[in-house]
């Protein structure tokens, strides 16, 4: 079946660093890859998508490309803030199914220190 | 309203007890989701309603849960005889349509002692 695998967490980084959360899938076909974040006390909210190889989403200064040679979709944000501090899911959902039908990874715990 | 609606916030229950979860989906959204997230299993999808039919249950662990949705709109997530490992934060979400973004609502944090 359908897996994603994140990065091992928690990242703790300072303000303004260079920041990687890697993620890789599992899936038969082209899936929709997606990042979500949970900031604290609040409820998932979509940060970007990709529907297909090769694309790039981005929002928030944060970007992923949809590697389907590396069946990979890497989040990344060239400088973090405190307020990023919270927790980032990776996911994909299959081709034909719903976008909210999602097969999340575990989570990656961001800290970001002033 | 403005965003999905999840009622309870907090639930404890002794065990054996049932218990009903309830989500209020964003108005106009036809297809509706919910999930489990606990810290063993991360995030796991449960059901999925499109207007008032679960065309997919596939993620219902046992047949203690079971889900309905009414009108198109409101959801409830029930749970028989509750056990202790059904202990989690229960997730709604829903979206427009098939391709659309869905939109989490804060979850309902259950707790089975």
């Amino acid at each position: 079946g359908d897996s994603v695998t994140q990065m091992e967490g928690p990242v703790t980084l300072s303000e303004e660093a260079f920041l990687t959360i890697n993620c890789t899938y599992t899936a038969t076909g082209y899936p929709s890859l997606f990042w979500y974040v949970q900031y604290p006390g609040e409820g998932l909210q979509l940060l970007l998508k990709a529907t297909k190889a090769d694309d790039k989403g981005s929002n928030k200064g944060f970007e992923a490309t949809y590697r389907k040679e590396t069946t990979s979709f890497h989040l990344e944000k060239g400088s973090v803030q405190v307020s990023d501090s919270a927790v980032y899911f990776c996911a994909l959902s299959d081709p034909g199914t719903s976008y909210g039908k999602l097969t999340f990874g575990q989570g990656t715990i961001l800290t970001v220190h002033p | 309203g403005a965003g999905v609606s999840q009622s309870p916030s907090n639930k404890v229950t002794e065990k054996g007890k049932d218990v009903e979860l309830r989500c209020d989906p964003i108005s106009g959204h036809t297809a509706l989701y919910w999930y489990r997230q606990s810290l063993g299993q991360g995030l796991e999808f449960l059901i999925y309603f499109q207007g008032n039919s679960a065309p997919d249950k596939s993620g219902l662990p046992s047949d203690r849960f079971s889900a309905e949705r009414t009108g198109g709109s409101v959801s409830t997530l029930t749970i028989q005889r509750t056990q202790q490992e059904d202990s989690a934060v229960y997730l709604c979400a829903s979206s427009f349509g098939q391709a659309s973004e869905a939109f989490f609502g804060q979850g309902t944090r259950l707790t089975v002692v």
